[in-house]
């Protein structure tokens, strides 16, 4: 079974510019959560996406924002960027269950650099 | 609110020493545990798991024990590798208090180990 995939896996931008970002989920998963992860301030959990409706979300300003699709494929968007949005962006998928562990499985991340 | 809190890093090791990596935690449920690893560059990936009081968890010759008394699940190895060299996460699921799905996370411990 295909993991979490995420592309692209580097991104340059400048300030003020928008990115868009995807995320595919492991085949079956219906919850799709993101993260940012920083030197400074570790993982921190942005949004998470479960049949297309945003269930939870992190603290962070409207401009990161995010959508899911019918396929559960996601995709998140960070827009008017900032130097301090500089950070590996990261995809987890999964299964939500009402019992169990609801284990997540994480991709390789996308690498963003806001110049 | 739940919380799970790791010992600061990074921990330097010499090649072949036994590895204690600290975590705690606080649940008003029964939760699941996790520990998730970091290698350099790359997206987290679950190391070992353990959903109940005194279960085992075990991989690639690591083990943590859920410890419902001490609300423990430190991280051990006997003989660590310079491979062994990322970072690491303690994690835990909680659906009867976090009924929002997410896993709480630890802060990360950075393991070094030199040759």
């Amino acid at each position: 079974k295909a993991g979490v995939t995420q592309t692209p896996r580097y991104l340059i931008k400048t300030r003020g510019q928008q990115v868009t970002l995807s995320c595919s989920p492991i085949s079956g998963h219906r919850s799709v959560s993101w993260y940012q992860q920083t030197p400074g301030q570790g993982l921190q959990f942005l949004f998470e996406y479960f049949s297309e409706t945003q269930r939870n979300k992190g603290n962070f300003p409207g401009r990161f924002s995010g959508r899911q699709f019918s396929n559960s494929r996601s995709e998140m968007n960070v827009s008017t960027l900032e130097l301090g949005d500089s950070a590996l962006y990261l995809c987890a998928s999964s299964l939500r269950r009402a019992r169990g562990e609801n284990e997540q499985f994480f991709g390789p991340g996308t690498r963003l650099t806001v110049l | 609110g739940d919380s799970v809190t790791q010992m600061e890093g990074p921990v330097t090791l010499s090649e072949e020493a036994f590895l204690t990596i600290n975590c705690t935690y606080t649940a008003t449920g029964y939760p699941s545990l996790f520990w998730y690893v970091q290698y350099p560059g790359e997206g987290l990936q679950l190391l070992l798991k353990a959903t109940k009081a005194d279960d085992k968890g075990s991989n690639k010759g690591f083990e943590a024990t859920y410890r419902k008394e001490t609300t423990s699940f430190h991280l051990e190895k006997g003989s660590v590798q310079v491979s062994d060299s990322a970072v690491y996460f303690c994690a835990l699921s909680d659906l009867k208090s976090n009924s929002n799905y997410q896993l709480i996370w630890g802060a990360g411990t950075k393991l070094i180990i030199k040759p």
